[in-house]
């Protein structure tokens, strides 16, 4: 069965700095990998994918994330972070045929200081 | 941009009553789905929707719940009796097409109270 964990439940960075989220995935043949960020009062936003090719994504909003088969991770990078990140992180991991369920972590949540 | 769309944000009901949780998919999507979040909790993924028929299904989505694709823009989730437990945030997913077979969109979610 596949799983996700995301180790952190809260981050706080200050605004400017960097930030890397964390997450491990358990799935037995090649998984298709996503990140979605969720702010207060909206839907999960689709922020990068992995599917196969360059283990190092670019995503939206300056996000990237860099695909680790040896340590089946799948970590979230941004080198400054904005006060307008501040929200939920999630990790997802799904078996890459169209219709595939996708299976969650269970979120970080990003705290930005000014 | 092309978004799904759910519809009410925020439903409150009794136990034991019945729920509809309505979603408008993307155009040109092939896939649907539903996932629930219980407060504190992970998203879950509960069902997927394909030509018009359910082709996979957690345990989770029990005969409690059903879906539909009543005119073919429209997407339901039903709740039959309503029980405190299904008290959650449900999310509605659209994706597959040509150009991005596996790609997910979500709605902003529904709210589910059961009181």
């Amino acid at each position: 069965a596949q799983s996700v964990t995301q180790p952190d439940i809260h981050i706080t960075v200050s605004e400017g700095a960097s930030l890397e989220l964390r997450c491990n995935y358990s799935y037995g043949a090649t998984p298709y990998l996503f990140w979605y960020v969720q702010s207060p009062g909206q839907g999960l936003q689709l922020l990068l994918k992995y599917f196969s090719g360059d283990t190092l994504v670019q995503g939206i909003k300056g996000f990237e994330a860099e695909f680790k088969r040896s340590q089946s991770s799948f970590n979230l990078r941004k080198p400054s972070v904005h006060w307008s990140d501040a929200a939920e992180y999630f990790c997802a991991v799904g078996a890459g045929a169209a219709g595939n369920k996708l299976t969650f972590g269970g979120g970080t949540r990003v705290l930005v200081k000014p | 941009e092309p978004e799904v769309t759910q519809t009410p944000s925020h439903q409150v009901t009794q136990m034991g009553q019945e729920v509809i949780l309505r979603c408008v998919p993307i155009s040109n999507h092939l896939y649907f789905y539903w996932y629930r979040q219980i407060l504190g909790q992970k998203v879950e993924f509960l069902v997927s929707f394909y030509n018009n028929e359910i082709s996979e299904k957690s345990e989770i989505f029990d005969d409690q719940f059903s879906v539909e694709r009543p005119d073919g823009s429209n997407f339901t989730l039903k709740i039959r009796s309503t029980k405190l437990e299904d008290s959650a945030m449900y999310f509605c997913a659209s994706g597959g097409t040509l150009i991005a077979k596996n790609i997910q969109y979500f709605g902003a979610g529904t709210r589910l109270s059961v009181l």
